[in-house]
């Protein structure tokens, strides 16, 4: 079975600072991996995806994740903090099989950026 | 494209009473998949309709149960609501060769 652990529940980083947000995976087949930010009362809105393609993986609103086999992780991370990054960001795993695409999210980890 | 659509946005039940919320998928797509959201959680799968048939089903009680349409759009049925079901409740909606799913921004249902 899949699933993704997300280290730290709450990040405060400094406008212009570095972003890293941590996600380790578990998965008997090679997975699919996600990085979703969800803004206050929101829906869920897809950042990047891995699909067994290039290692790095950019996204939107200048983040990228690099996939490690070898650590199971998939880190988000982001150059220079923008306080619009505010927001939480949820790291998910796809359970495929038979053409499903049922995604296992972590618990989510909360951005802060200060000013 | 209007995206994945949800209704309604808020919702305020009693204890007991029985809801229903909506969703229209993305243009093009035939899946959708049905997440509660509880306050300070990730979202947890509740089920997944293709072709008007529940293909995967999460760990929720039958109280849940859902119903998608032959064009695409779907509702989710929770019975005997407990104050524990107030959630967001997330549809999303894939095609059948794109692991992208897109997200409807939610109902918010409220158990009192």
């Amino acid at each position: 079975a899949q699933s993704v652990t997300q280290l730290g529940s709450h990040v405060s980083v400094s406008e212009g600072a570095l972003v890293l947000l941590r996600c380790n995976y578990s998965s008997s087949v090679p997975p699919y991996l996600f990085w979703y930010v969800q803004y206050p009362n929101q829906g869920l809105q897809l950042l990047l995806k891995y699909t067994s393609a290039a290692t790095l993986v950019k996204g939107i609103n200048g983040f990228e994740a690099e996939f490690k086999k070898s650590e199971t992780s998939f880190h988000l991370t982001k150059p220079s903090a923008h306080m619009s990054d505010a927001a939480e960001y949820f790291c998910a795993v796809i359970r495929s099989g038979a053409g499903s695409y049922q995604l296992t999210f972590g618990k989510g980890t909360k951005l802060s950026v200060i000013p | 494209d209007a995206g994945v659509t949800q209704s309604p946005t808020h919702l305020i039940k009693t204890r007991g009473q029985q809801v229903t919320l909506r969703c229209s998928p993305k243009s093009g797509h035939d899946t959708v998949s049905w997440y509660q959201q509880a306050l300070g959680q990730g979202p947890q799968f509740i089920f997944q309709y293709y072709e008007e048939e529940e293909r995967q089903r999460g760990n929720f009680p039958d109280r849940f149960s859902g119903h998608q349409f032959p064009n695409y759009s779907s509702e989710l049925n929770v019975n005997a609501l407990l104050l524990g079901d107030s959630a967001l409740y997330l549809c999303a909606s894939n095609g059948r060769v794109n692991t992208e799913a897109f997200f409807g921004q939610g109902t918010r249902l409220t158990v009192v």
